[in-house]
């Protein structure tokens, strides 16, 4: 079974200009979770999919951040326009709650550096 | 609202010295605790979690975690610390719903 997967693995843009994250799940997991981790500290919750749908996005840090999950598959982060602050490692992770598992399976992450 | 607290940035343990990597929490309600690792250039992995019954779970690679309810806590132990164990180790609580909340995260070295 093939685990989830993130592209690209690493990114350095400048400050303003646009970067998308891409992260394909376990095939035929339902919950598909952002994530980043800024600077050494803790893994802080973006949002959640449910399939489709996005089911908590409390996390976004502000309306530069849009995630979409078309057709419940693949799942895209843009950030747009890139800030300093926005520099990190942003992780993608998925579940399947009918299997009864409620722990999640992570990508490897991808390294975003805003210069 | 929920947190959960790493309070040791490092742990440094020699090899076939237990180990134990300390975790609390703060949640209103009954958590779902777990452990995950990461290792270099790697997505973090499960190792165990905690959501009923028995205090004292197991999990991969011979870890174990202790619920301490009255503690708030949910520290990560190994009876014989192996070199390959050195990782990043993360804590993680889960209250209602799905979203999950992290430590900062714990470093460990083991020593041979």
């Amino acid at each position: 079974e093939a685990g989830v997967t993130q592209f690209p693995s690493h990114s350095v843009i400048e400050k303003g200009q646009t970067v998308t994250l891409r992260c394909d799940p376990i095939s035929g997991h339902d919950n598909l979770y952002w994530y980043r981790r800024v600077m050494g500290k803790e893994i802080k919750f973006l949002l959640h999919f449910v399939k489709e749908s996005k089911q908590d996005e409390s996390g976004m840090p502000n309306n530069r951040f849009l995630a979409e999950r078309t057709g419940g598959t693949y799942s895209t982060l843009k950030v747009q326009p890139a800030e300093l602050e926005d520099s990190g490692v942003y992780f993608c992770a998925s579940s399947q709650v009918s299997t009864g598992k409620l722990e999640q399976y992570f990508g490897p992450g991808t390294r975003l550096t805003v210069t | 609202a929920q947190s959960v607290a790493q309070p040791e940035d490092q742990v440094n343990v020699a090899e076939g010295n237990p180990l134990t990597v300390k975790c609390t929490y703060s949640v209103s309600g009954n958590p779902y605790l777990f452990w995950y690792v990461q290792y270099p250039n790697r997505g973090l992995q499960f190792l165990l979690k905690y959501i009923t019954g028995d205090n004292l779970v197991k999990g991969s690679y011979g870890f174990e975690a202790e619920f301490n309810k009255s503690q708030t806590s949910f520290h990560l132990k190994k009876p014989s610390a192996l070199v390959s164990d050195s990782a990043l180790y993360f804590c993680a609580v889960r209250e209602t719903g799905f979203k999950t909340i992290f430590g900062a995260g714990t470093r460990l070295f083991v020593k041979a």
